[in-house]
């Protein structure tokens, strides 16, 4: 099942700079999209979420952008921090509950 | 902040035993949901589960899985003969409503079948 594609394994960015997170989905039916960062040891936490009738969404330093014709997001941290530091996900939903999660993208934000 | 709780946060089960993971979901979410995600893998979904039943399952969620809810608080899932291939961390979440809104995990248990 690969639906939902997060192509960099890893991301390594200075702090005070922009991290980009990227997504690609295949469904075009998928209607709801989520962010996630989890710490080693916890559960995915929620970070931001878009709907498909809009193309970005923002809240605080965190800003999802969506590319329907592309069937791409992207998540902008800025500025980043060492608290940043985590493996993000992305997840989407076509009309359900069932989340459709990519395989993770490991960001480190170094000083 | 209110927060999706699980136990045990490790479970060490021979295979073939019943095992049970529970989750407390947040107080006031209707809805409530299960995934895993196996060693190096990607985190899949398996139930979701509102009005005391079962409204979405995947291929996963096969007759050896159950979920319930036993009382106002709790939701387990019960796997009845364990295989090692059920090895996983099993992430439990839940939403105040379904569709689009955000689901909200708990930290998940280990599950480990020997």
């Amino acid at each position: 099942d690969q639906q939902v594609k997060q192509n960099s394994p890893s991301l390594s960015v200075q702090e005070g700079r922009i991290s980009i997170l990227n997504c690609d989905y295949t469904n075009s039916m998928f209607d709801y999209f989520l962010w996630y960062k989890k710490y080693p040891a916890e559960g995915p936490t929620f970070l931001i979420s878009i709907s498909s009738i809009k193309d970005k969404n923002e809240d605080g330093r965190f800003t999802v952008f969506l590319n329907k014709s592309a069937k791409h997001l992207s998540l902008h941290i800025v500025p980043s921090q060492p608290g940043d530091s985590a493996v993000y996900f992305c997840a989407a939903s076509e009309n359900t509950d069932k989340l459709i999660f990519g395989t993770g993208t490991r960001l480190q934000v170094f000083p | 902040e209110p927060e999706v709780t699980q136990t045990p946060s490790h479970q060490v089960t021979q295979m073939g035993q019943e095992v049970i993971l529970r989750c407390v979901p947040i107080s006031n979410h209707l809805y409530f949901y299960w995934y895993r995600q196996i060693l190096g893998q990607k985190v899949e979904f398996l139930v979701s589960f509102y009005n005391n039943e079962i409204s979405e399952k995947s291929e996963i969620f096969d007759d050896q899985f159950s979920v319930e809810r036993p009382d106002g608080s709790n939701f387990t899932l019960k796997i009845r003969s364990t295989k090692l291939e059920d090895s996983a961390m099993y992430f439990c979440a839940s939403s105040d409503t379904g569709g689009i809104k955000p689901q909200h995990f708990g930290d998940g248990t280990r599950l480990s079948i020997l």
